[in-house]
């Protein structure tokens, strides 16, 4: 079956970076985009970007334009997001999500457990 | 962007009684190449990520109980549960898709009458 799962809890300080990871298994990587979508305490989601991992293409939102990162190691079938200068306001759970399909607009079908980001001084 | 705005922000319904929820988008997400609208509806548990029930507006995902549907067009969308059961409280998310960036409603928090 389909399983995104990310990597573990993380602590930063402000202005720090931090990158996390999403191994993928049950399907053909390079068949689907991977979108990032982080979530605070008690809010909505919030959607970061996509990354197509055949080509490695990828798109962010403007809030993130300059902070944010997304690769792949299509070896590992893993997907990474960095996020750099990192502030107290990006405390929040982040999660990789598949979409239904590489390129064109779609939903997501499958998503990783979440990855606790907690940026403190 | 296009801003998803759900309505109620809180909803208590009794057991076996309809929930409706309501979504209004900033602009249309009905394509006219298509005829579809890039609307999707999410369920979201405690401790759990988001989990896709509804997309192109009204097709419900592989899996999902029948009692789910939605409905609406271009600008006003809603999410219905015909009969509530006790697993069915939580929250539930609309995201449009139709253009970037993907932007999600604020939440529905549905409660037990």
């Amino acid at each position: 079956q389909v399983q995104l799962v990310q990597s573990g809890a993380e602590v930063k300080k402000p202005g720090a970076s931090v990158k996390v990871s999403c191994q993928t298994s049950g399907y053909t990587f390079t068949n689907y985009d991977i979108n990032w979508v982080r979530q605070a305490s008690g809010q909505g989601p919030e959607w970061m970007g996509w990354m197509n991992p055949n080509s490695g293409n990828t798109g962010y939102a403007q809030m993130f334009q300059g902070r944010v990162t997304l690769t792949r190691d299509t070896s590992i079938r893993t997907a990474y997001m960095e996020l750099s200068s990192l502030r107290s306001g990006d405390t929040a759970i982040y999660y990789c999500a598949r979409a239904i399909a590489a390129g064109g607009s779609n939903w997501f079908d499958s998503w990783g457990q979440g990855t606790l980001v907690t940026v403190s001084s | 962007d296009i801003v998803m705005t759900q309505s109620p922000d809180s909803l208590a319904v009794s057991l076996g009684e309809r929930a409706t929820i309501n979504c209004k988008s900033s602009q249309s997400v009905l394509s006219s190449s298509n005829n579809k609208n890039y609307l999707a509806w999410y369920q979201q548990k405690p401790g759990q990520p988001p989990k896709v029930l509804i997309y192109w507006a009204s097709t419900r995902e592989s899996g999902v109980p029948d009692r789910f549907s939605g409905s609406g067009s271009g600008t006003d969308f809603t999410l219905t549960i015909s009969s509530l059961q006790a697993e069915d409280v939580t929250v539930y998310y609309c995201q449009q898709y139709y253009s970037f960036p993907y932007t999600f409603g604020q939440g529905t928090k549905l409660e037990i009458k």
